[in-house]
């Protein structure tokens, strides 16, 4: 069946350095691989997509990539601060359009000052 | 543009009641999924829907649970005879039409039910 796998500790970085996270995926050949911010008691916020065909995609502080031969993607934060403290989640979907869309369980990040 | 706006916030029912989670897009999406969050858990997919069709619910339970998406209204998720397991926060996602842009999900603030 289809897996997604993301860091199963939680992450902690010290301010300033850079926080990498880690999806790894079986069983599937996405389309698009997204990543979404969560913080307690609130719902997911999305951040980034990237596509099969694409290797790398950035946003200010953030870096996705995505290699589909190693089934993973990596998520990249920056100059991390507090404020980036939350879970992420990794996301996948497939072509069709009636796709849903396959979460992962997450990494809690915390940035210490 | 008001985002996703689900309500309730907050449920308690007692258990063998009726539970009803109601879910408002954002305007111009015709995509809805309903999502189950158990604390320190991933987001579990429970139905896709598009207006007054259920296009996917593999991860609906085959009993006590149902959904809908009117024509008018909002979409509904409805739990019937709920019992202390189905306690959970459920998070409402809507998207938009067109390719590319479908497939990013916008999420509500959920609402989480208590069952006692």
């Amino acid at each position: 069946s289809q897996k997604i796998e993301q860091n199963s500790e939680a992450l902690n970085i010290q301010e300033g350095k850079t926080a990498t996270l880690t999806c790894n995926y079986t069983n599937y050949s996405p389309a698009y691989l997204q990543w979404y911010r969560q913080d307690p008691g609130r719902g997911p916020v999305f951040l980034l997509l990237i596509r099969e065909n694409e290797k790398e995609k950035r946003k200010e502080r953030l870096k996705v990539t995505f290699d589909t031969t190693l089934k993973q993607s990596l998520f990249h934060i920056t100059a991390s601060q507090p404020a980036d403290s939350a879970t992420y989640l990794c996301a996948l979907t497939g072509y069709s359009s009636a796709s849903k869309i396959i979460f992962g369980s997450g990494t809690r990040l915390s940035i210490r000052p | 543009n008001a985002g996703v706006m689900q309500n309730p916030r907050h449920l308690v029912r007692r258990r063998g009641q009726e539970a009803r989670l109601r879910c408002s897009p954002m305007k111009g999406h015709s995509h809805v999924y309903w999502y189950r969050q158990l604390p320190e858990e991933g987001l579990k997919f429970m139905v896709y829907l598009q207006k007054e069709n259920i296009i996917d619910e593999s991860g609906m339970p085959k009993e006590r649970f149902s959904a809908e998406f009117p024509k008018e209204g909002p979409s509904i998720l409805r739990i019937q005879q709920v019992v202390r397991g189905d306690s959970a926060a459920y998070f409402c996602a809507s998207s938009p039409t067109g390719a590319g842009e479908e497939y990013i999900q916008y999420f509500g603030a959920g609402t989480r039910l208590s069952v006692l």
